[in-house]
């Protein structure tokens, strides 16, 4: 199947640094993006959605100058955490679609980015 | 919102079929039913997904009531490597909401 891929695995950083995230579509073009985190034994939380050429649409509740979305080519979505502090700390995933965001066809789910501020 | 409800755990004995429920009683004509599942501290995997018809491929069988409130995913012969967390899914707006999933844990 299609394949999408997260740089870097994991990350450790200290506290008040920027960090950044890679998601790339390897096999096909992904007009939208979304972009998850996952707190330990908990489910993924959806943080954002991100469309090639246009500003993403953050879900409730997540700050979009905290957490700065850029999908400047329709294989590169890059997730910024800016200023991280330990509550940051978390496994944040992307997932890709072919094509514009509908409620058919299947949505590919990198591996993860594990985040861990100190 | 188009929740879903999954019951927390379950077991199965490895060979067996392992039938994971989910009820999605306010699921609109529109709304596709997805699984997925997720091993430890990796990114969820698609398993499969379906409107209305069942659907079955190499990895699974999804069997969804005529009413579409209910839908059942069918594996049909469950190994230990099957041990994970089956989300199930119903898509809004182009995008996955994950509830909390059923851990299903395959033993021999």
């Amino acid at each position: 199947g299609a394949v999408v891929s997260q740089h870097p695995s994991w990350v450790i950083c200290k506290s008040g640094t920027s960090v950044k995230i890679e998601c790339r579509s390897l096999d096909f073009q992904a007009t939208t993006m979304f972009w998850y985190r996952q707190f330990p034994k908990q489910s993924l939380m959806l943080m954002a959605t991100s469309n090639e050429g246009s500003k993403a649409t953050y879900e409730q509740g997540v700050e979009k100058d905290k957490f700065l979305i850029n999908h400047a080519s329709l294989t590169l979505s890059t997730l910024t955490v800016t200023s991280a502090h330990p509550e940051d700390s978390s496994f944040y995933i992307c997932s890709a679609t072919p094509g514009l965001a509908a409620n058919t066809g299947e949505l590919f789910f990198g591996e993860g980015s594990r985040l861990t501020v100190l | 919102d188009a929740k879903t409800t999954q019951p927390p755990s379950m077991d199965c004995a490895e060979g067996r079929a392992a039938n994971l429920p989910c009820n999605h009683s306010t699921i609109s004509g529109n709304e596709y039913v997805y699984w997925y599942r997720q091993i430890h501290s990796q990114g969820p995997q698609y398993i499969i997904h379906g409107l209305k018809n069942n659907e079955t491929n190499e990895m699974a069988s999804l069997i969804i009531t005529e009413d579409r409130k209910s839908s059942t995913l069918i594996l049909p012969h469950a190994t230990l490597r099957d041990t994970a967390v089956y989300y199930c899914i119903v898509r809004r707006w182009g995008k996955l909401t994950f509830g909390q999933g059923t851990i299903l844990t395959v033993h021999p």
